[in-house]
C-alpha cells in the first residue's frame, strides 16, 4: 500500500514571500500520479497542481510550482508571491497508475499542512 | 455546469439513527469515491465504484454500506450510526482514462453523531 507524509503540520509565510511544503511518498509502482489540493476555510478541494511521475519536467501552474524527484519519491509545493486567499489546508495526494481494483480509483492521501499567511 | 453534488451539507442525528448521504455527479463519470476526514488524519477513502452495480472497499470501510444503481449517484449509508462516525465526508469523482485526471469534490457533509 502506499503511503504519503507530510511532514509539516503548520507553516507560516508572509505575504508576497515564497513559501515549499513538503510531501514524501512510500510506493513499489513506477507509473503514478501526484497531486496537491487545497482546502480554504470553506471545506472545497481544490486542484492546484498534478504531476505524471513519467514526466521529468516539473509541473507549474502561475504562482505554484512542484519540484518532483522520483528517486528520493518528494514532491514538494513551492508558492511564489504568497497571497492572503493561499492561506488554507494543503493536502498531497499519490493516485496509481493501476485500474485493476484494489482502490485504484481512490487517492492516498497525507494529513495536511495548514499554511497561514501573514500580512 | 460540472459539478458533484452532496446532500445533506450538515447533519447532526443520534447514534442508531439510519441516515443516508446523496452523491450525484452530472458529469457522466465511471468512477465515484467516498472519502472521510477527520481532523490530523487528512482524507481517507471509504468505498469506491469503478461503475453501474461495481464497487470495492476503501481504507476505513467498517460501518458503511454504498449502492451504484446508477451512473450518476453514489449513496453512502450508515445503518447504525455511532459517535466515531462523527466526520467530514466528502464524494468525489473522475472519468475513466489516465489516472491524471483529478478527481472532483463535493463540498463535503459534515455529520455529527450524538
Amino acid at each position: 500500500a502506499q503511503t504519503v507524509t507530510q511532514s509539516q503540520p503548520e507553516m507560516s509565510v508572509q505575504e508576497a514571500e515564497t513559501v515549499t511544503l513538503s510531501c514524501t511518498y512510500d510506493t513499489s509502482e513506477s507509473d503514478y500520479y501526484l497531486f496537491w489540493y487545497k482546502q480554504p476555510p470553506s471545506r472545497q478541494m481544490i486542484l492546484v497542481i498534478r504531476q505524471e511521475a513519467y514526466k521529468q519536467q516539473n509541473a507549474t501552474e502561475n504562482r505554484f510550482s512542484v519540484n518532483f524527484q522520483k528517486a528520493a519519491k518528494s514532491f514538494s509545493l513551492k508558492i511564489s508571491d504568497s497571497q492572503l486567499g493561499d492561506a488554507a489546508m494543503y493536502f498531497c495526494a499519490y493516485r496509481s497508475q493501476r485500474y485493476s481494483g484494489g482502490g485504484a480509483d481512490g487517492l492516498t492521501f497525507g494529513k495536511g499542512t495548514h499554511l497561514i499567511i501573514q500580512p | 455546469e460540472a459539478q458533484v453534488t452532496q446532500n445533506p451539507r450538515y447533519l447532526i442525528t443520534v447514534t442508531g439513527k439510519k441516515l443516508t448521504v446523496t452523491c450525484s455527479q452530472n458529469m457522466n463519470h465511471e468512477y465515484m469515491s467516498w472519502y472521510r476526514q477527520d481532523p490530523g488524519l487528512g482524507l481517507r477513502q471509504i468505498y469506491y465504484s469503478m461503475n453501474v452495480e461495481v464497487t470495492d472497499k476503501g481504507d476505513v470501510p467498517e460501518g458503511y454500506k454504498v449502492s451504484r444503481k446508477e451512473k450518476r449517484n453514489f449513496p453512502l449509508i450508515l445503518e447504525s450510526p455511532s459517535p466515531n462516525q462523527t466526520s467530514l465526508y466528502f464524494c468525489a469523482s473522475s472519468g475513466r482514462g489516465h489516472g491524471n485526471q483529478p478527481q472532483h469534490f463535493g463540498d463535503g457533509t459534515r455529520l455529527s453523531i450524538l
